[in-house]
């Protein structure tokens, strides 16, 4: 089985530039979530999306959105970039059987904003 | 004071050497703990989990939980060089219905090096 997929690997932005990112989760996931994590810190939460509705938003600002598409697959947008937003965009994918999670991690992308 | 304190290390041991790394929290709404290695600029990948008090162990690596005391551990028996990594502790509070809460909060992560 394919594992969570994510692209671009990687990609250099300017400040003030948009950037999308994007998640495909492993089949038969349907909750997909991000999170961002900076050079020598844990990653940190920043949405999570079930069955196309967004079910929980980390303490990023409101630049940062995301959706989910019918075939669960996932977007990450991030405006108006910022030197700080330089970091490893991870994508998880997520399902319970019975009450414990399974959150698999993505590879990542490496975002650089110069 | 943040919710899951981590010691970041870094760590550096012999071939073989038993690894002990630890995590304390202040949340007691967690219930699921996890940990998680991570090789330098990969995703992190799910080791083991565990729900609420207990030791579970797979293979060389045994994870501890102590929900009393908020602290949780990861122990490495035999430890190789390829265990070098950066292992990073994460929890969750107890799942929403049909499977609606997956924030992880995650520890800063440890750095370790297996010397051969």
């Amino acid at each position: 089985d394919a594992g969570v997929t994510q692209s671009p690997t990687h990609l250099i932005k300017t400040r003030g530039q948009h950037v999308t990112l994007r998640c495909s989760p492993i089949s038969g996931h349907k909750s997909v979530s991000w999170y961002q994590q900076v050079l020598g810190q844990g990653p940190q939460f920043i949405f999570q999306y079930y069955e196309k509705e967004e079910r929980g938003r980390g303490n990023f600002p409101d630049r940062f959105s995301a959706r989910q598409f019918p075939n669960y697959s996932s977007e990450l947008n991030v405006n108006a970039l910022l030197l700080g937003d330089s970091a490893l965009y991870l994508c998880a994918s997520s399902s319970a059987k019975g009450r414990v999670p399974t959150i698999i991690f993505g590879p990542g992308t490496r975002l650089t904003v110069t | 004071q943040k919710e899951v304190e981590q010691d970041p290390g870094p760590l550096s041991v012999p071939e073989g050497a038993i690894v002990s790394l630890n995590c304390t929290y202040s949340n007691s709404a967690f219930q699921y703990f996890m940990w998680y290695r991570q090789y330098s600029r990969k995703g992190p990948e799910l080791l083991m989990y565990t729900y609420s008090s207990g030791n579970k162990e797979d293979g060389r690596f045994t994870a501890q939980v102590d929900k009393s005391s908020k602290y949780i551990s990861l122990f490495i028996r035999d430890s190789q060089p390829s265990d070098s990594a950066t292992y990073l502790c994460a929890m969750n509070r107890a799942m929403g219905s049909g499977g609606s809460n997956y924030k992880l909060t995650f520890g800063k992560g440890t750095l370790l090096t297996v010397n051969p």
